[in-house]
């Protein structure tokens, strides 16, 4: 059965700090991963990821994947309040579906 | 910047009522999903149409749910009848023709209240 774990499911920092998000798969004919933040509203794209090894950057977020290990993270240094969100990672597995399977989400609070 | 279009954004209803939620996907995206985000989870995928042509449904309660895409480009879902467990946000997403390793874009959500 197709699987996506998120770890930690909260997190609570001071502004300043630099967190990584975990994520972890286990999905039939792995195609890519995607990084997607939510706050009160629908998800926003961050990345996507289909090369091991390969970091994707974008200001303070970056993110990695590891096709051996079957995991990726995702670094948000320098925090700000505005980073608080729930962060989701999904995955594309189906072949010919083009379907994403999510996990339940990081909720990221980072306190002034 | 091309969005999609969901409303109403906001539903209450009682159950054993009937509700309808439209999506109006980008222009252009011929790929369009219907997802179930209950409070605390991801989002789960209920349908997903290529064009007018469903792709896949192996998720949807077909017993009271229902989803479709007549002409290729905005789509209804509709739960007749309403149950308490069917609160929650329905996102539904766009994107484009056969692309390989494509994001998906997400409409606002409609979030829904069953009573």
């Amino acid at each position: 059965e197709d699987k996506v774990v998120q770890s930690p499911l909260s997190l609570v920092v001071h502004e300043g700090d630099t967190v990584t998000l975990n994520c972890s798969y286990e999905v039939t004919n792995f195609r890519s991963l995607l990084w997607y933040k939510q706050e009160k509203k629908a998800p926003t794209f961050l990345f996507m990821l289909t090369s091991s090894g390969i970091e994707k950057k974008s200001g303070r977020l970056s993110s990695i994947l590891d096709k051996k290990e079957l995991f990726s993270i995702l670094n948000i240094t320098a925090t700000q309040t505005g980073d608080s969100a729930v962060y989701l990672c999904a995955v594309e597995g189906l072949a010919g579906a083009n379907n994403l399977f999510f996990g339940t989400g990081t909720r990221l609070t980072v306190i002034p | 910047e091309a969005e999609v279009a969901q409303s109403p954004r906001y539903k209450i209803t009682e159950k054993s009522q009937a509700v309808a939620f439209w999506c109006d996907p980008i222009s252009g995206h011929a790929t369009l999903y219907w997802y179930r985000q209950i409070l605390g989870q991801g989002p789960e995928l209920l349908v997903q149409f290529q064009d007018e042509s469903v792709v896949d449904d192996s998720q949807l309660p077909k017993d009271r749910f229902s989803a479709e895409r007549l002409k290729g480009v905005d789509s209804t879902l509709k739960i007749q009848p309403a149950e308490l467990g069917d609160s929650a946000m329905y996102l539904c997403a766009s994107s484009p023709r056969d692309r390989v390793g494509y994001e998906q874009y997400f409409g606002p959500g409609t979030r829904l209240t069953v009573t």
